[in-house]
């Protein structure tokens, strides 16, 4: 069984500049989630699908992150501009309906300069 | 507000011996547990996980115990192998009655970072 995807896997912008990053959650999994991971912390949640809908975004800074799952399957979530303190891995996980264990793609990692 | 604690940046042990992780947590809501391994450059892997329900869950060399009086748990791996070095966060979630946009949400901590020694 393919597990998640993510792309690209590393990204470097200059401050100001957007970024999308890519998610191909697994087969059948209904939700979604993105995270932001600073270094030296754990991953904190951005926001999270339940197929297609939005079911908590309450730690989106949604004055620069967007968010969308097409189709109830991939994802992308975008940054406009970028500050300096978004560098960090951003983790999109899916998980089966009604189920806690998420499961994690590689990341991304975005360093903004 | 840090919900989920890991008062334990850094741990070393020899191989062969027990390795103890510790995760403290604040929120009386949270009855849900999950303990979850990180390589470098590779996104966390689940591990194991308990339901408040229970007080121990284990899986091969993975015990975890939960203590829900004093909000602690702990992750034993016996016995220790060099393949386990990596970063373990210990992650919470809420019970369904929590509401629904809480079930299922996550919250880590900051993750403690095993070193076993050959």
């Amino acid at each position: 069984e393919a597990g998640v995807a993510q792309s690209p896997r590393y990204k470097i912008i200059e401050k100001r500049q957007s970024v999308a990053f890519w998610c191909n959650p697994i087969s059948g999994h209904a939700t979604l989630y993105w995270y932001q991971q600073i270094l030296g912390q754990g991953p904190k949640l951005l926001i999270q699908f339940q197929n297609n809908g939005v079911v908590d975004d309450s730690q989106l800074p949604k004055d620069r992150f967007s968010a969308e799952r097409l189709k109830g399957v991939d994802s992308t979530l975008k940054i406009q501009p970028a500050k300096l303190e978004d560098s960090a891995v951003y983790l999109c996980a899916s998980s089966l309906e009604a189920r806690f264990e998420q499961y994690f793609g590689p990341g991304t990692r975005l360093t903004v300069t | 507000d840090q919900q989920v604690k890991q008062n334990s940046p850094s741990l070393s042990v020899q191989e062969g011996r027990i390795s103890i992780l510790n995760c403290d947590y604040t929120n009386s809501m949270f009855d849900y547990f999950l303990w979850y391994k990180k390589y470098p450059a590779e996104g966390p892997t689940f591990l194991i996980s308990i339901s408040s329900i229970k007080d121990k869950n284990e899986d091969g060399r993975f015990t975890v115990f939960l203590n829900k009086s004093a909000k602690h748990l702990s992750l034993h791996i016996v016995p220790s192998q060099p393949g386990d070095s990596a970063v373990y966060f210990c992650a919470a979630s809420p019970n369904a009655n929590a509401g629904g946009t809480s079930y299922g949400k996550l919250t880590f901590g900051q993750g403690t970072i095993l070193t076993v020694h050959p």
